[in-house]
C-alpha cells in the first residue's frame, strides 16, 4: 500500500531553536494530515491540507503542501518544552480510515 | 461535553485468551474507528464502523474483529491473542464517512503475555 515516509526519525533542539518535519511519498497524495501525539497520549489532529502549495499556519506552526502534492512539512519556530512529542503526517483514504507516517519525535531541550 | 472515552485503560492477557475493548464515541459522533499502535509506530487502521456496520478495513486477521451498537459505541475483539497482538489500542470517532476530523481518545493499552 501507499507509504509516506517522515524525516527525521527523532530530533532533539535547544529550547528556541526551530524544529522541521518532512513527509514523503513516492506518489500523489490527495490530502494530508498532521496529528501531534504527546508522549503517553493519544494522536491529536492537528490540520488537513488539500491544495497543491498550500501554506497554512497556526501560531508558532507553519504547514506546507508541495507544488507536485508529494511532500509535507511541518515547521515550529522558536520550540517550547510543550512542543515535546511525536509528530505523524497521514493521508485519509476512502471514509475515514487514515494512514500515518513513520512519525519524527520531537525533544526539547529546556 | 465528553470527548471519547475508552475502556479499560490497560489490559493484560496471555497467549490465546480473548479480549474486548469498548469505545463511546464523542458526542454528535456517528462513525467510530479503531487504531493498532505498537510501541514506537504509528497507529495502523484496523476497521471503520458506520451505521452499524464494517465500512472500512486494514490489513488485520479476522481474528480482530468489532461490532457498533445503536448509539453508536463500539467494541473490538480480538480472539486468540499473540504476544504482537500487544500495543495500545485507539478509538477514534467522527461525523459521517467522508470528511470531518476525528477524535482519538486516550486509548486501552493491552499486555499479551
Amino acid at each position: 500500500g501507499q507509504q509516506v515516509m517522515q524525516i527525521p526519525q527523532y530530533q532533539h533542539v535547544q529550547e528556541g531553536e526551530d524544529f522541521t518535519t518532512y513527509c514523503n511519498s513516492s506518489t500523489t497524495l490527495s490530502n494530508i494530515q498532521w496529528y501531534k501525539q504527546r508522549p503517553g497520549g493519544h494522536p491529536v489532529f492537528l490540520i488537513q491540507l488539500v491544495k497543491s502549495g498550500e501554506v497554512k499556519k497556526q501560531k508558532r506552526l507553519t504547514f506546507q503542501f508541495g507544488e507536485a502534492k508529494k511532500n509535507s512539512s511541518l515547521h515550529i519556530t522558536a520550540t517550547q518544552t510543550t512542543d515535546v512529542g511525536t509528530y505523524f503526517c497521514a493521508v485519509k483514504r476512502g471514509y475515514q480510515k487514515v494512514t500515518f507516517g513513520t512519525g519524527t519525535k520531537l525533544q526539547v531541550i529546556p | 461535553d465528553a470527548g471519547v472515552t475508552q475502556s479499560p485503560t490497560h489490559l493484560i492477557k496471555t497467549r490465546g485468551q480473548q479480549v474486548t475493548l469498548r469505545c463511546s464515541p464523542k458526542s454528535g459522533h456517528d462513525t467510530v474507528s479503531w487504531y493498532q499502535q505498537a510501541l514506537g509506530q504509528g497507529p495502523q487502521f484496523i476497521f471503520q464502523y458506520y451505521e452499524e456496520e464494517e465500512r472500512q478495513r486494514g490489513n488485520f486477521p479476522d481474528r480482530f474483529s468489532g461490532h457498533q451498537f445503536p448509539n453508536y459505541s463500539s467494541e473490538l475483539n480480538v480472539n486468540a491473542l499473540l504476544l504482537g497482538d500487544s500495543a495500545l489500542y485507539l478509538c477514534a470517532s467522527s461525523v459521517g464517512t467522508s470528511g470531518g476530523t476525528q477524535y482519538f481518545g486516550p486509548g486501552t493499552r493491552l499486555l499479551v503475555l
